[in-house]
């Protein structure tokens, strides 16, 4: 398996546009996350996904933040629109929740950089 | 609300010597804590995890374990080599929950040559 994907790698763009963060989850795991680091805050979780249903958006910052799991194998993460304190480091990541020592272990991508000007 | 806090941003140790990483939950429901090392432009991969039931698991150069009552968990890496530096992030969760996981801000290794 490749692993998580995550496109795009590096994103500028200017304040008041919108910004849509894609990521490509392990198949067959069952939970997706959503993660920004912040030299501030470490790595925060934004909002995460069971068998494609958000469980908890209680780390999303602002209504302007809002992500979708159409399906087992892709998710997106939408700021709209984007202001420059949202620049960061998004990560995703994705594990199989259920029984077995794989539980609770998450693999994640390497991440988008968002340089919002 | 940081329910996971590791309170160290950083640490240098010299190649050879041990490395003692720290953190502290505050979070009691938490009983399944792991390690994870993320090297620029890349992302956390996982390192080394314990379950509450266990006080300590080694793997390798890595040793990490946890102090239930402290609500306190260190990682151990002995000898610590120049490819060891990283930023080292601790994570928890419960293992009856949703898989969901809260980490630390990180501490940043640098292990001298």
């Amino acid at each position: 398996d490749a692993g998580v994907i995550q496109s795009p790698r590096h994103e500028v763009t200017e304040m008041g546009q919108e910004v849509t963060l894609r990521c490509k989850p392990i198949s067959g795991h069952n939970s997706l996350f959503w993660y920004r680091q912040t030299m501030m805050r470490g790595l925060e979780l934004l909002i995460y996904f069971n068998n494609n249903v958000p469980i908890d958006d209680s780390g999303m910052p602002e209504d302007r933040f809002s992500a979708k799991m159409p399906n087992a194998s892709f998710s997106t993460l939408k700021i709209q629109p984007s202001e420059p304190r949202d620049s960061a480091v998004y990560f995703c990541a994705s594990g199989a929740s259920g029984e077995g020592g794989a539980k609770n272990i998450q693999y994640f991508g390497a991440g988008t950089r968002l340089s919002v000007l | 609300d940081q329910q996971v806090k590791q309170n160290s941003p950083s640490l240098s140790v010299q190649e050879g010597r041990i490395s003692i990483l720290n953190c502290d939950y505050t979070n009691s429901m938490f009983d399944y804590f792991l390690w994870y090392k993320k090297y620029p432009a890349e992302g956390p991969t996982f390192l080394i995890s314990i379950s509450s039931i266990k006080d300590k698991n080694e793997d390798g150069r890595f040793t990490v374990f946890l102090n239930k009552s402290a609500k306190h968990l260190s990682l151990h890496i002995v000898p610590s080599q120049p490819g060891d530096s990283a930023v080292y992030f601790c994570a928890a969760s419960a293992l009856g929950g949703n898989n969901d996981m809260r980490f630390g801000a990180g501490t940043r290794l640098t292990v001298k040559p």
